[in-house]
């Protein structure tokens, strides 16, 4: 059962404009989200979270907004650059349980 | 470079054999998790240490396959006899979790690629 979805599989922006990323998750209990970025080849790196508690974090160029009674996340890139072109994953947790999408891949045109 | 470290990046092996990979987390982290990652899917547990003591392991995780962490520090993954279905990207990752109601953020490893033929 996917516990956390990204049910966009592609994005594409132009550099400059508002790059918008959703996620949805189907268990209430998650109390801590995540989003990474992953390049090919690479590993995912941590890019920005947020606790349940708040439904908002900012941080740069990033922000994550978080609508629990929606059970939805997502992730605002302003304003994008060539350099956010790649694999975004969201992620949930409730202790040490991890659960993510299935990434949705950007790509920002110049 | 003090980021989680895994070797080898790429194995080729034959369907049957048995291959191991060691993952090096973020020193001074107590938590290392072990995950796989397939096309078009997101990463998916496996199993997971605190400290030395394996904590979980997922179903996905058969008898094949097992983990260790000796010390604390680094771990290994082995996979036994080989399959094609194992064939995927293997991810560390690690955290430093120092109250068990905490927020935690994994820091993960670049990953080793396994194709089997």
């Amino acid at each position: 059962d996917q516990q956390v979805k990204q049910n966009s599989p592609s994005l594409s922006v132009q550099e400059g404009r508002i790059s918008i990323l959703n996620c949805d998750y189907t268990n209430s209990m998650f109390d801590y989200f995540l989003w990474y970025k992953k390049y090919p080849a690479e590993g995912p790196t941590f890019l920005i979270s947020i606790s349940s508690i708040k439904d908002k974090n900012e941080d740069g160029r990033f922000t994550v907004f978080l609508n629990k009674s929606a059970k939805h996340l997502s992730l605002h890139i302003v304003p994008s650059q060539p350099g956010d072109s790649a694999v975004y994953f969201c992620a949930a947790s409730k202790g040490n349980q991890f659960y993510f999408g299935t990434g949705t891949s950007l790509t920002v045109i110049p | 470079d003090t980021g989680v470290s895994q070797n080898p990046r790429h194995k080729i092996t034959k369907r049957g054999q048995n291959v191991t990979f060691r993952c090096d987390p973020i020193s001074e982290h107590n938590r290392l998790y072990w995950y796989r990652q397939t096309l078009g899917q997101g990463p998916e547990f496996l199993t997971y240490f605190q400290n030395e003591a394996q904590l979980e392991k997922s179903r996905l995780l058969s008898d094949r396959f097992s983990a260790e962490r000796p010390k604390g520090s680094f771990s290994t993954l082995e996979i036994q006899r080989t399959e094609q279905g194992d064939s995927a990207m293997y991810l560390c990752a690690s955290s430093l979790v120092l109250r068990l109601a905490g927020e935690e953020t994994q820091y993960f490893g670049p990953g080793t690629r396994l194709l089997v033929l």
